[in-house]
């Protein structure tokens, strides 16, 4: 699996776009983007995934850069039920599992 | 309805003791997996199983055994507790290992040991 680095941790007004940041220059071919996030003392949940054109659904937008090194989670309006930690994960669509770094810390202030 | 579920959602126990987590899903999925939050958030997979067979066992003590008596089920036993046995515990389910990266997970088990 691709390493991917992201910021620890981003704040983010209520109400605005927040735009969560990954670097995954190792990416190969085959490798997907995989968001995940984790609210506070639940389950991680998935959010959406990629690889290599943009993505949209109802909760949030995955850009991924044309030469895939990169890719921005976007949470188009935040909320403070967003406040949690966000996880990319770079795998093979063939992968049997998920390998969780330590993602970013997303607090929505009001 | 709540797809994944784990009982207990809490569990303080002392070293040496033997105890088990429940983990359901309703949701029809064909796998099922097993991971553990450490004390620095950091989640990391234990197991997986595909319909009821053992897929991905890292390296964990033999101490945990998982159990599948049918596909909706996946519990967890651990021998011989020990203080590093502290964590929070995690089941998820994924429609099959085909979609593995898509995992529905449950909301844990505190698991203390004194």
């Amino acid at each position: 699996d691709a390493k991917t680095t992201q910021p620890p941790s981003m704040d983010c007004a209520e109400g605005r776009a927040a735009n969560l940041p990954c670097n995954h220059s190792t990416i190969s071919g085959n490798e997907y983007v995989y968001w995940y996030r984790q609210i506070h003392s639940q389950g991680p949940q998935y959010i959406i995934h990629g690889l290599k054109n943009n993505e949209t659904n109802e909760m949030a937008s995955l850009i991924i850069t044309e030469d895939r090194k990169s890719s921005t989670l976007i949470l188009p309006h935040a909320t403070l039920r967003d406040t949690a930690v966000y996880y990319c994960i770079v795998t093979s669509g063939s992968a049997r599992q998920l390998t969780f770094g330590s993602g970013t810390q997303l607090t929505v202030l009001p | 309805d709540t797809a994944v579920s784990q009982t207990p959602k809490y569990l303080v126990t002392q070293m040496g003791n033997d105890k088990s987590i429940k983990c359901e899903q309703n949701l029809g999925h064909d796998t099922m997996y097993w991971y553990k939050q450490d004390s620095k958030k950091f989640l990391k997979i234990m197991f997986s199983y595909n319909n009821k067979e053992l897929i991905i066992n890292e390296t964990v003590p033999n101490r945990f055994s998982p159990k599948s008596p049918d596909k909706a089920h996946l519990n967890l036993h651990i021998n011989s507790l020990e203080l590093g046995d502290s964590a929070v515990y995690f089941c998820a389910s994924s429609q099959d290992l085909d979609y593995a990266y898509e995992q529905y997970f449950g909301p844990g088990t505190r698991l203390t040991v004194t």
